[in-house]
């Protein structure tokens, strides 16, 4: 069975701060998706990460995958409260197509 | 282009009761996924529907069904509801339901009491 696992769960960041968020997984994927769900609200796509050394980045947030380590990282670069967020990192395949198996989510707050 | 569109927006039933919850994908959407997530448990995948076949099922009591028709609308039912099925379900469309971005809906709030 996949298992993937998010950590930090809970991260509270300055503004102007950089972090990473780092997402394990159990078998073997080379599909990764990161998604952003705001407080009442539903989720977000943000990153498909579809091979091996595959980077993707979009304004502050940068994530890239490494499916021999089995590891994806959400990079936050000189964080804005705007961020402030839960993040989730889910994983097609380990055997199971069309189905995403996600992480706890981390909770991002950045204060000013 | 409109979003994924879940009806209804909260629900409140009593335990025993059935539910139906809909969902209309993207246009052009024929892979339509349905998520149940609580605080306790996550997020978790319930079933994946494509083309008006069911592709694959999570790791749910049979009391959760779920189909799609031609038009890629789906739908899912609880039957016999449980004070655990309290829950967010989230619905959501992609072209072909692999290696692509899903576009979530903004949910149907489930309360059993």
């Amino acid at each position: 069975e996949l298992k993937v696992e998010q950590n930090p769960l809970f991260l509270s960041m300055q503004e102007g701060k950089n972090y990473t968020i780092y997402c394990n997984y159990s078998t073997t994927s080379d599909r990764l998706y990161w998604y952003r769900q705001d407080p009442g609200k539903s989720l977000e796509s943000l990153f498909v990460l579809l091979s091996n050394g595959a980077v993707k980045q979009e304004g502050r947030l940068m994530a890239s995958l490494d499916t021999k380590a089995r590891l994806s990282t959400l990079h936050i670069t000189a964080a804005v409260h705007d961020l402030s967020a839960t993040y989730f990192c889910a994983v097609e395949g380990g055997g199971s197509n069309y189905k995403l198996t996600f992480g706890k989510g981390t909770l991002l707050t950045v204060n000013p | 282009k409109a979003g994924v569109t879940q009806t209804p927006r909260y629900l409140i039933k009593t335990r025993g009761q059935q539910v139906t919850l809909s969902c209309s994908p993207i246009s052009g959407h024929r892979s339509v996924s349905w998520y149940q997530q609580t605080p306790g448990q996550g997020l978790q995948f319930l079933f994946e529907y494509f083309s008006e076949t069911q592709r694959n099922k999570g790791n749910f009591p049979g009391r959760f069904s779920g189909r799609q028709f031609s038009n890629s609308r789906s739908e899912m039912n609880v039957s016999t509801l449980e004070l655990g099925d309290s829950a967010l379900y989230l619905c959501a469309s992609s072209v072909q339901g692999s290696g692509e971005k899903l576009f979530f809906g903004s949910g149907t709030q489930l309360s059993v009491l």
